[in-house]
């Protein structure tokens, strides 16, 4: 079954911790987003990555770092540098010029 | 700036009732629009592509370059068209990055 797969759905996180939401496809998609979702503001690009060990900053790169190690993983880290990271994570994935873009399905994360 | 305007954030209507869901963009190059929907406790998924110029589940989306909009309608609206939507632009050519807008939540009372 193809797609993309984000974990943990629900993470928490004390303040001053970072922590990394996993984002995997097997859809052998080369580029691959993340955004952060919060409620009145729509979607925001974090960042994305269009080959592997290649990546750009998005709109609210701040407070956030990146890996494109292998083609299907592309991890997530907040860091403690994050002012804000209580949101809605999704990542997507796009085969180049070819059809619309796939979402998971999201992490949650809440900073206690 | 690249920039995607949902002027509302609610719209509420009836059952049967026509729906228009406004999208306007800015872009000096050629865009590349999607709508996207998300309905409750779901993933978000692929709406409509303006390159296809498909109808899915009713709707259709027309590109009009010259007032830069890409309103999304649909002539009857259902009870289970409810959910969020959002207007999306990706920029022509490569590896787009895809620019939200605010987003619109559609909500059909019986």
């Amino acid at each position: 079954d193809g797609g993309i797969t984000q974990s943990p759905k629900y993470l928490f996180r004390k303040e001053g911790q970072n922590v990394t939401l996993s984002c995997e496809q097997n859809l052998n998609h080369d580029a691959m987003y993340w955004y952060r979702q919060d409620p009145g503001q729509g979607l925001r690009l974090i960042y994305y990555s269009q080959i592997v060990n290649d990546f750009q900053k998005g709109d609210i790169a701040e407070g956030y770092s990146v890996s494109r190690e292998k083609k299907e993983s592309f991890p997530l880290t907040v860091t403690s540098a994050q002012k804000n990271p209580t949101a809605f994570y999704l990542c997507a994935s796009r085969l180049r010029e070819l059809g619309g873009y796939t979402f998971g399905s999201g992490t949650r994360l809440t900073v206690v | 700036a690249q920039r995607v305007t949902q002027p509302e954030k609610l719209l509420s209507v009836f059952k049967g009732a026509p729906v228009e869901l406004k999208c306007n963009y800015s872009y000096s190059g050629s865009p590349e629009l999607f709508w996207y929907v998300q309905y409750s406790r779901q993933r978000l998924q692929l709406l409509l592509r303006h390159i296809s110029r498909e109808s899915i589940k009713g709707f259709t989306a027309d590109l009009n370059k010259g007032e830069t909009s890409f309103h999304l309608k649909k002539p009857f609206a259902q009870e289970e068209d409810s959910a969020m939507y959002y207007c999306a632009l990706a920029f022509s050519g490569g590896y787009n990055k895809l620019i939200f807008g605010a987003g619109t939540r559609l909500a059909v009372h019986p």
